[in-house]
C-alpha cells in the first residue's frame, strides 16, 4: 500500500506565523512519531503517539509547537508564532507495533519549513 | 556531547569502490541499532536493524557490524552505485521501562559516488 505521506511539502512562513503540518501514517500503523531535521543534521525526536494517545512529547521544543492525532491515524503538528530556528525538515514515520525501538519505523518525505 | 557520533562526516569514493561508515555510541541501556540511508529531499530508509547480540547483518551490498562491547558500529558498502550517493545515519535505541525509550540519530555521513 501506500507509504507515510506528509503535506504540504514546502512552506515558507513568515516570522509569527502559525503553521500546520500533516501527516497521513501507512493505513493500520499504530505509533506516529514526529522528528524535526537541521539542515545537515539527523533527525530529533518531537513527539510520539499511540493510536491516538501522546505518550511522550518531551522532545517539542518549547510551548509554541503542538500535535495532536484525534481518530489515532492523520496527525498535524502546529506551530504557533514560528521563529527563524523553527525552519527545519519535519519528518513523520509511522511503525506498526507499539513502542519506539522495537519496529521499525517509516518515514515520510518531510516538510521542508522556511520561516522568513 | 552527542551520544550517536559517526565519521567520516563526509566521504567521496569512485563507482565500483567498497567504503566503510563508522558508529561510536554511548548510549545506554542500548536496545537495537539501525542504519538508515537517506537520499536528499527524502525521508530516511532503514538498510539494517541489529539487536545487541547480533554481530553482523547483511542487506545487499550493505553490512552492518555490531561490537556492543565497545559501543561500535560499520556499515561496510561494496561495489559502490552511483544511487548510493546519500546520507547514512546510525541510530541507536535506548531502552527504558514501558517501551518508550526514544531513537536518538547520529548526524549522518554524506557518501558520494563519482563516475
Amino acid at each position: 500500500g501506500a507509504g507515510v505521506s506528509q503535506s504540504p511539502r514546502y512552506k515558507v512562513a513568515k516570522r509569527g506565523q502559525d503553521v500546520a503540518l500533516r501527516c497521513d501514517p501507512i493505513s493500520g500503523h499504530v505509533s506516529l512519531f514526529w522528528y524535526q531535521q537541521a539542515l545537515g543534521q539527523g533527525p530529533e525526536f518531537l513527539t510520539y503517539f499511540q493510536n491516538e494517545a501522546q505518550l511522550d512529547k518531551s522532545g517539542l521544543p518549547s510551548d509554541r509547537f503542538f500535535a495532536e492525532r484525534p481518530e489515532g491515524s492523520v496527525s498535524t503538528l502546529k506551530i504557533q508564532r514560528t521563529q527563524q530556528e523553527d525552519s527545519a525538515v519535519y519528518l513523520c514515520a509511522s511503525s506498526l507495533g507499539r513502542g519506539q525501538y522495537t519496529y521499525e519505523q517509516y518515514f515520510g518525505p518531510g516538510t521542508r519549513l522556511t520561516v522568513t | 556531547k552527542n551520544q550517536v557520533e559517526q565519521s567520516p562526516q563526509s566521504l567521496i569514493i569512485l563507482e565500483g569502490k567498497n567504503c566503510t561508515l563508522q558508529c561510536n555510541y554511548t548510549v545506554s541501556p542500548f536496545s537495537n541499532l539501525r542504519w538508515y540511508k537517506q537520499d536528499t529531499g527524502r525521508g530516511p530508509v532503514s538498510l539494517t536493524i541489529m539487536t545487541f547480540s547480533e554481530n553482523t547483518k547483511s542487506n545487499g551490498r550493505y553490512t552492518a557490524t555490531l561490537d556492543a562491547d565497545t559501543k561500535q558500529s560499520s556499515l561496510h558498502i561494496t561495489a559502490s552505485q552511483l544511487s548510493d550517493s546519500a546520507s547514512y545515519i546510525c541510530v541507536v535505541s535506548g531502552y527504558s521501562r514501558g517501551n518508550t525509550g526514544k531513537l536518538i540519530f547520529g548526524q549522518g555521513t554524506t557518501l558520494q559516488v563519482k563516475p
